[in-house]
Order: structure tokens, then sequence, then C-alpha cells
């Protein structure tokens, strides 16, 4: 069966320090892969998402960047982290027309 | 673990009775549809999706209900357990495949809570 993992479950980080959270996913090959922010008490917002290795898409504009180097891996990064970075990020794994899957997320506060 | 729910409407139910969580659509086009349940602290759990050819699906002490002439989709929880408070989130397909993924929208979520 297929798993996603996420880790660190729960990360602080003080304003202008870099950032990155790892998500893996096992059983599947070439999923689609996914990056969500949620803010407290809201829906999910779409951040990144890949179709493959290296192949990265963008939703808004922000202060974060992602990468896929392997098939089932996909990272979240930040240079310099913001005050507004604070949030839940979810990594979510599908195929086209199927349900998402998600991991269990990264509570992420700012100092 | 993340305070999910903070401002969002709640239900609130008396353990054993049917629950209905109602969502909202914005696109006509959408043509796939996912309910997920999310508890405090981890990621949405899938529960059950329907297709926008079909205008009921049942699982196993829940059922979706899609009416596309008001973009409205409903989910019904049979005889409601403290197990299934949690938040609830409904998720929209953006008509069909853009460059081999699919594009979900979720709405702001519903907090069931489910009182002996």
């Amino acid at each position: 069966s297929q798993t996603i993992h996420q880790w660190p479950a729960t990360l602080v980080q003080p304003v202008g320090s870099p950032l990155s959270l790892e998500c893996t996913v096992e059983g599947t090959s070439n999923p689609n892969l996914y990056w969500y922010r949620q803010a407290a008490g809201r829906g999910l917002q779409l951040l990144f998402y890949s179709v493959g290795i290296g192949q990265i898409s963008s939703e808004v504009p922000q202060n974060l960047s992602a990468s896929r180097p392997q098939d089932r891996q996909f990272i979240l990064s930040s240079k310099k982290l913001l005050l507004s970075d604070s949030g839940f990020y979810l990594c979510a794994w599908g195929s086209p027309n199927q349900p998402q899957h998600f991991g269990d997320g990264t509570r992420l506060s700012i100092l | 673990g993340e305070n999910v729910g903070l401002h969002l409407p709640t239900l609130s139910v008396q353990e054993g009775d049917n629950s209905i969580i109602n969502c909202a659509y914005s696109n006509s086009a959408s043509d796939y549809f996912i309910w997920y349940k999310q508890e405090s602290g981890k990621g949405p759990q899938f529960i059950i999706d329907i297709r926008s050819n079909m205008d009921k699906r049942q699982g196993q002490r829940v059922t979706v209900l899609l009416n596309k002439t008001v973009k409205h989709l409903s989910l019904q929880i049979a005889a409601t357990q403290p197990g299934d408070s949690a938040v609830y989130f409904c998720a929209e397909n953006l008509g069909g495949i853009s460059g081999g993924y699919n594009k979900l929208i979720f709405g702001a979520g519903t907090r069931l809570a489910v009182h002996p």
C-alpha cells in the first residue's frame, strides 16, 4: 500500500533563517506531488505541484520554493523565512482524477 | 497539534444521530468532488468521492449527494459517533486534467462536534 511521510512534525524557526521540509512517498511510482499550506481555521491553499522529477509549478507568488530531486521526494524550501510563512504545511500525492492523499503535516512557527 | 477549526462553522450533534454537512462549490465545470476529514494535528483523510455523472454515492455510514443545478454537495454521516468529531472539507476538481494533474479547490471546512 502507498504511504506518505513528512518531517519534521513541528518546527520553530527564527525570522530570516532557511527552511527545508521533506516529503517522501512509498508504494507508488510517478505520482503527482503537492505542497499545501493551511492557516489556522482555514482551508488548504495549493502552493506547488509536480508531475515529474524536476518539474515544479507554482500556484501563488511567495517566499518559498519547491524541488523534486527524485520521483517520490518533494522538498519545500526557503532561503529566508518571514513571519507570514507560519502555518501548517501539508504534502500530498495523487493520480489524475483520483483523490489526493495527505501526509500528517508540519506545523511551522516563525519567531 | 494545529488548531484546525478555530473560526469554522460548527455542527453539533448527539451521538447516534445522523449528520449532514453541506458545501457549495463555485465552478460549474468541476467534474469530480471529494470529502475529507481532518482531525486536529493531522492531515486530511479521504472519506468519499463522487464524479459529476452521478448524484449520489454511498460508502460505509457515509453518503455524498451532488446537486449540479445549484452547485451543492452534501455529506451525510449515519449514526454519528464520537470518533467522527473532526473538521470536514469538500474539494472540487476544476474541470478535467490540466498538464497531467488535477487541481483541487478546497472549501473552508465545517467542524463536526459529537456529544455523548
